[in-house]
Formats: C-alpha cells, structure tokens, sequence
C-alpha cells in the first residue's frame, strides 16, 4: 500500500532563504506526483505536476525534483517571501488505479 | 480559479442527524471527487464520480453516500452523522481522472458533529 510522508510538519525560515521541502513515497510505482499550496480556510492549488518520467518540473521561483527509485520529492523555494507562507502537500497519483495519495502537508512560515 | 462553490461553509450539527454538503461546479468537467482532510492524515478520499449517476467509492467511503444527478452539482451525505465524521471537507473537479490534468478545489466545508 503507498504511503505518502512529509518531514518536517512545519518548517520557520527567515525571508530571503532558499528552503527544500520533502516527500516521500513507499511504492516507487507512481505515474506522477504533484504539489500544491493550501492557504488557512482555502481549498488547495496546484504548483507543480512531476510525470514519472521526469526529473524536475520548475514554476517561477518553484523547482521540483522527482527521484523515483529512491522514493524521494523535493521542493525548492528560493528567496522566499512572507507570501510564500502556507502548508504545502504532495499527492502521488499510483500506477495501478490512478488514486491519489497525499501526504499530511508541511506548514511552512516565512518570517518577515 | 476553477469556478467551485461549496455549501455550505461551516456547519455545526448533532450526533445522529442527517447532513448533506453541496458542491456546484461550473467547468463542465466529468469529474467530481470528496475529500476529508484531518490533522496529520492529509487528504482522503470518500467518494468520485465520472458523470451523472456514475459514482465509485474512495479509500473512506463508509458512513457516507453521494449523488450526482447534474453535471454541475456532487452532493455528499451523512446519513446518521457521527463525532468521527468532524472534518474539513473538500470538493475537487477535473477533466480526466487519471492523466496528467491536476484537480481543482473548492474553498471546504468545516463540519462538527456534536
């Protein structure tokens, strides 16, 4: 059965730093992974969307990497900003039923 | 934003009473997904549905049914609500289920069961 972790659950930095959030997946038998953004009382947005068969996707000041046989996704946010603030999750959608599997999310504050 | 209403937004009700949540979409996509999201388990899903009056259960459909008879509208029922049924819960649409297309999400209903 996949399962989907995120480490830390929450994450301070100071404005201006670059920061890497982490994913990871027990089944390597993805057919892709994606991460979003969920703002407090918000639904959830869309950032990046990784296929199996690629390494990185990158989105403005967002780069994410995809290392499947490790069972590894980061986030990358460089320079981040206070607005940057949310908690950000991953979804592994799998091979076999195309379900979604998320994890339980990275509450991340950016410090003025 | 995908055009997603969901309601209502908050609801507070008693143990044993029927609840039903809306979701009204105006994307015209096929399908149509309920979540629950509680602290430290991520989002889970409860119900799909792939057209009108084509529904299949998610990974915690128990305790709840679901109906779609518009395109537009996936509304989520609790029959008998319980304490365990407090949660946050969201819709989401897209155009295709597996693929490459992501889904977009309604703003949630908070929901407590007393």
């Amino acid at each position: 059965k996949q399962e989907v972790t995120q480490i830390p659950a929450a994450l301070s930095v100071p404005e201006g730093e670059n920061l890497v959030l982490n994913c990871s997946f027990t089944d390597s038998a993805i057919y892709n992974l994606q991460w979003f953004r969920q703002d407090p009382g918000k639904g959830l947005t869309s950032l990046l969307l990784i296929q199996s068969s690629q390494r990185e996707q990158t989105s403005g000041r967002l780069n994410a990497s995809l290392d499947k046989s490790s069972g590894r996704s980061t986030l990358y946010i460089a320079a981040s900003q206070p607005g940057d603030s949310a908690t950000y999750l991953c979804a592994v959608r799998t091979d076999s039923n195309y379900q979604l599997i998320w994890g339980a999310g990275t509450k991340l504050i950016i410090k003025p | 934003d995908a055009g997603i209403t969901q309601s209502p937004r908050h609801k507070v009700t008693e143990t044993g009473t029927p609840v039903t949540l809306r979701c009204h979409q105006t994307e015209n996509h096929r399908y149509m997904y309920w979540y629950r999201q509680d602290p430290g388990h991520g989002l889970r899903l409860i119900h799909y549905s792939y057209g009108v009056k084509d529904t299949d259960k998610g990974e915690v459909s128990d305790g709840y049914s679901v109906s779609r008879s518009k395109t537009e509208d996936f509304l989520l029922t609790l029959e008998s609500a319980t304490s365990s049924q407090t949660s946050v819960y969201f819709c989401a649409i897209s155009e295709s289920y597996g693929g490459n297309q992501p889904q977009h999400f309604g703003d949630g209903t908070r929901l407590s069961i007393l």
